[in-house]
C-alpha cells in the first residue's frame, strides 16, 4: 500500500522560498510519478506540475514556470517542490500525490497536505 | 489549456437518492477523464479513470460515462459519506493537467 507523508505546516514571509517533503513508501519514487497540486482556502484543485510519462520529464504548468522546482531523492524515496518568491496568494494547502509511472491515469494516491501560509 | 466545466457548482440530494454531476470539456478529452472526491478536511481521492473505470476499492454505485466533451459521475443510493466535493480531471492533452471548479453534493 503506497503512503505519502508530507512535511509540516509552514510560515513565510512574502518574497521567501519554501520547500516541502513527500516521502513515499509501500513503493519506490522510481514506480510512481509524483504530481504537486495546491488548493487555496476555500478553492478548488490546481495542478502545479509532475512527470509526464510520454515526454519522460517533469512539466509544470506556465503559472508556476521559473518559480517552482520539483526534484526526487531516490535513495530516500523522497519527493521535493520548491517554491520561490512566495505572495499571499500562494497561501495554500499543498498536495504531494501519485498516480502509474508508465502511463497517467489519474492520481491515486495523495499525502495528507502541507498547509503553507504567507503573510507578513 | 483545456477548460473543464462543472455543473451544477451545488447539488441538494436525500440520503438514499441519485446524484447526476455533470462535467464538459472545451475540447474532445477522448476518455481520458478523472473523478475525485473530497470530503472535508480530506485529501481528495480518485474514484473513476479513464470516464468510466472505478479505482480499486471504489463502490459500486460510483459510476461513470461519457466521451469527448461531456462526462456525468453518477452516486446510486447516497449515503452519508458521499456527501462531498466532486471534480473532474482531463488528461488528454497536457501539460497542464486540469480540473473542474468541483461540485458540491450536500445533504437536502
Amino acid at each position: 500500500q503506497v503512503q505519502l507523508v508530507q512535511s509540516g505546516a509552514e510560515v513565510k514571509n512574502p518574497g521567501a522560498s519554501v520547500k516541502v517533503s513527500c516521502k513515499v513508501s509501500g513503493y519506490t519514487l522510481t514506480e510512481l510519478s509524483i504530481h504537486w497540486v495546491r488548493q487555496a482556502p476555500g478553492k478548488g484543485l490546481e495542478w502545479m506540475g509532475g512527470f509526464h510519462p510520454e515526454h519522460a520529464e517533469r512539466v509544470y504548468a506556465q503559472k508556476f514556470q521559473g518559480r517552482v522546482t520539483m526534484t526526487e531523492d531516490t535513495s530516500t524515496d523522497t519527493a521535493y517542490m520548491e517554491l520561490s518568491s512566495l505572495r499571499s496568494e500562494d497561501t495554500a494547502i499543498y498536495y504531494c500525490t501519485a498516480g502509474r509511472f508508465l502511463d497517467f491515469v489519474g492520481l491515486n494516491h495523495w499525502g495528507q497536505g502541507t498547509l503553507l501560509s504567507v503573510s507578513s | 489549456d483545456i477548460v473543464m466545466t462543472q455543473s451544477p457548482p451545488t447539488l441538494s440530494v436525500s440520503p438514499g437518492e441519485r446524484a447526476t454531476l455533470s462535467c464538459r470539456a472545451s475540447q474532445s478529452v477522448s476518455s481520458n477523464l478523472a473523478w475525485y472526491q473530497q470530503r472535508p478536511g480530506q485529501a481528495p481521492r480518485l474514484l473513476i479513470y479513464d470516464a468510466s473505470t472505478r479505482a480499486t476499492g471504489i463502490p459500486a454505485r460510483f459510476s461513470g460515462s461519457g466521451s469527448g466533451t461531456d462526462f456525468t459521475l453518477t452516486i446510486s443510493g447516497l449515503q452519508s459519506e458521499d456527501f462531498a466535493v466532486y471534480y473532474c480531471q482531463q488528461y488528454h492533452n497536457w501539460p497542464p493537467l486540469t480540473f473542474g471548479g468541483g461540485t458540491k453534493v450536500e445533504i437536502k
